[in-house]
């Protein structure tokens, strides 16, 4: 079965500040790793992907994430922290084998002025 | 940019009744997803639909739940007779084939069983 851990229920951050919310996951064979950010009353908007290549992947609105196979992380990041970042972050794992979506429980990120 | 569209974005409903939630995926979309989340827990996957068929299903997604697409744009879920416990914002999902693995969200809808 894969699963997902995102450690942090809140993450709080200052504006211009670099940010990471983390994300560790279990799964058989090869993982898609995934980040969505979720808005107050709206669906789930996909940020970035890993699923093969460079350990580090670029995504929208300046996010980043690393792969660490050894670690089994995929952690979220950016260099620089806006108030408007501040929204709920999932992590989701799939696999070749099974492309529905396991997620982790979501980390809220407020992002101070 | 195209969308996942859904409908109604809110339903109350009286516990046994049928209801059935509308989505409309991203039109070049082969496969087509719908997910849960009870308020205040996890995103959870229910059924997945490729080539006019059930590829996977979760244990939630049980003989009260059907999933249809009944023409070339909809893809609908149906939920014969609901349960208090069914009351949870429902989300539909698709993605492209080949090797783009994202899946995109619709805005779901909020489902209240009374």
């Amino acid at each position: 079965a894969q699963s997902v851990a995102q450690p942090e229920d809140q993450v709080n951050v200052a504006e211009g500040n670099p940010l990471t919310v983390k994300c560790t996951y279990s799964v058989s064979g090869n993982p898609y790793l995934f980040w969505y950010v979720q808005y107050p009353n709206r669906g789930l908007q996909f940020l970035l992907k890993y699923i093969t290549g460079d350990n580090l992947v670029k995504g929208s609105y300046g996010f980043e994430a690393e792969f660490n196979k050894s670690q089994t992380s995929f952690h979220l990041k950016k260099p620089s922290a806006l108030v408007s970042d501040s929204a709920l972050y999932f992590c989701a794992v799939g696999n070749t084998g099974r492309r529905a979506l396991t997620f982790g429980s979501g980390t809220r990120l407020q992002v101070q002025p | 940019e195209p969308e996942v569209t859904q409908t109604p974005s809110h339903q109350v409903t009286q516990m046994g009744q049928e209801v059935i939630l509308r989505c409309v995926p991203i039109s070049n979309h082969l496969y087509f997803y719908w997910y849960r989340q009870i308020l205040g827990q996890k995103v959870e996957f229910l059924v997945s639909f490729y080539n006019n068929e059930i590829s996977e299903k979760s244990e939630i997604f049980d003989d009260q739940f059907s999933v249809e697409r009944p023409d070339g744009s909809n893809f609908t879920l149906k939920i014969r007779s609901t349960k208090l416990e069914d009351s949870a914002m429902y989300f539909c999902a698709s993605r492209t084939s080949g090797g783009a693995y994202e899946q995109y969200f619709g805005p779901g809808t909020r489902l209240t069983v009374t």
